[in-house]
C-alpha cells in the first residue's frame, strides 16, 4: 500500500489569488495523479504527473490554470491559479500500482474560494 | 463523456439493517471496476478491484458482485454499523490510461444507532 499526505488539508482563499497544494508519498512512484471533486459532482482527473517530464492534462484542464511540478519520485505540487468560486473543490492526489492494482488517494485538500 | 451512475444518491438505515447500492457503467472497453469507501477528511479507502464478469468479492461484512456484460456492480453491506457511515464510490477503469478512473457521484450511507 501507499501512504499519501497532502498540505494544506483545507483553505479559504480570495478570488484572483493562487494556492499550491503539496502531495507527499511514502515510496517512490513513477506516476502521480491529481483529481478534483466539485460540490455534488464526481471525482474527475485533472492531470497525470511524471517525474522529469511535463504533466499530461485531461480535456478541459490547462497548464496555465493548474501548473504541476514533479521534482522527484515522492513529491508533487498542484497550483490552482487565479482562483474563482468555481474552483471550490476537494483536490486529491493519487498513485497507482498498475491498472488492475489498487489506486491510492491522499486525504484531500478542501478549497473554498470566496 | 463517460457516465458512471450510482444509486441511490443517499441512504439512511438503522443499525443491523443490510443494504446494497448499485453502480452502472458502459460495458464497452471494460478493464476493472473499483469500489471505495470515503469518510470526510480521510483518504478514500479502496474496498475492491473487480476485473472478471461474474466476480464476487468479500471483505468482512461487505461484498460486491460484477456483471460486465450488462454493465453493473452491486455493493452489499450485511448488518450495517454506525461506523459504516461514509460515501461509497465506484470507478470504472478502461485500462487505456494508467491511473485514469471514471467515478460515479457516490452513495452517501448513514447508519443510525
Amino acid at each position: 500500500s501507499a501512504v499519501i499526505s497532502q498540505k494544506p488539508s483545507r483553505d479559504i482563499c480570495q478570488r484572483g489569488t493562487s494556492l499550491t497544494i503539496q502531495c507527499q508519498v511514502d515510496s517512490q512512484v513513477t506516476m502521480m495523479f491529481w483529481y478534483r471533486q466539485q460540490p455534488g459532482q464526481s471525482l474527475t482527473l485533472i492531470a497525470t504527473a511524471n517525474q522529469g517530464s511535463e504533466a499530461t492534462y485531461e480535456s478541459g484542464f490547462v497548464i496555465d490554470k493548474f501548473p504541476i511540478s514533479r521534482p522527484n519520485l515522492t513529491f508533487s505540487t498542484l497550483t490552482v491559479s487565479n482562483m474563482s468560486p468555481e474552483d471550490s473543490s476537494i483536490y486529491l492526489c493519487s498513485v497507482g500500482r498498475g491498472s488492475t492494482d489498487t489506486q491510492y488517494f491522499g486525504p484531500g485538500t478542501r478549497l473554498t474560494v470566496l | 463523456i463517460l457516465n458512471v451512475e450510482q444509486s441511490p444518491q443517499s441512504l439512511h438505515v438503522q443499525e443491523g439493517d443490510s443494504t446494497n447500492f448499485t453502480c452502472s457503467f458502459p460495458s464497452s472497453n471494460f478493464y476493472a471496476l473499483h469500489w471505495y469507501r470515503w469518510e470526510t477528511a480521510k483518504s478514500p479507502e479502496a474496498l475492491f478491484v473487480m476485473t472478471l464478469n461474474g466476480d464476487e468479492k468479500k471483505k468482512g461484512r461487505i461484498s460486491a458482485t460484477l456483471n460486465t456484460k450488462e454493465g453493473y456492480s452491486y455493493l452489499y453491506i450485511k448488518g450495517s454499523q454506525p461506523e459504516d457511515s461514509a460515501t461509497y464510490l465506484c470507478a470504472l477503469d478502461r485500462g487505456s490510461t494508467l491511473g485514469r478512473l471514471y467515478f460515479g457521484r457516490g452513495t452517501q450511507l448513514t447508519v443510525w444507532p
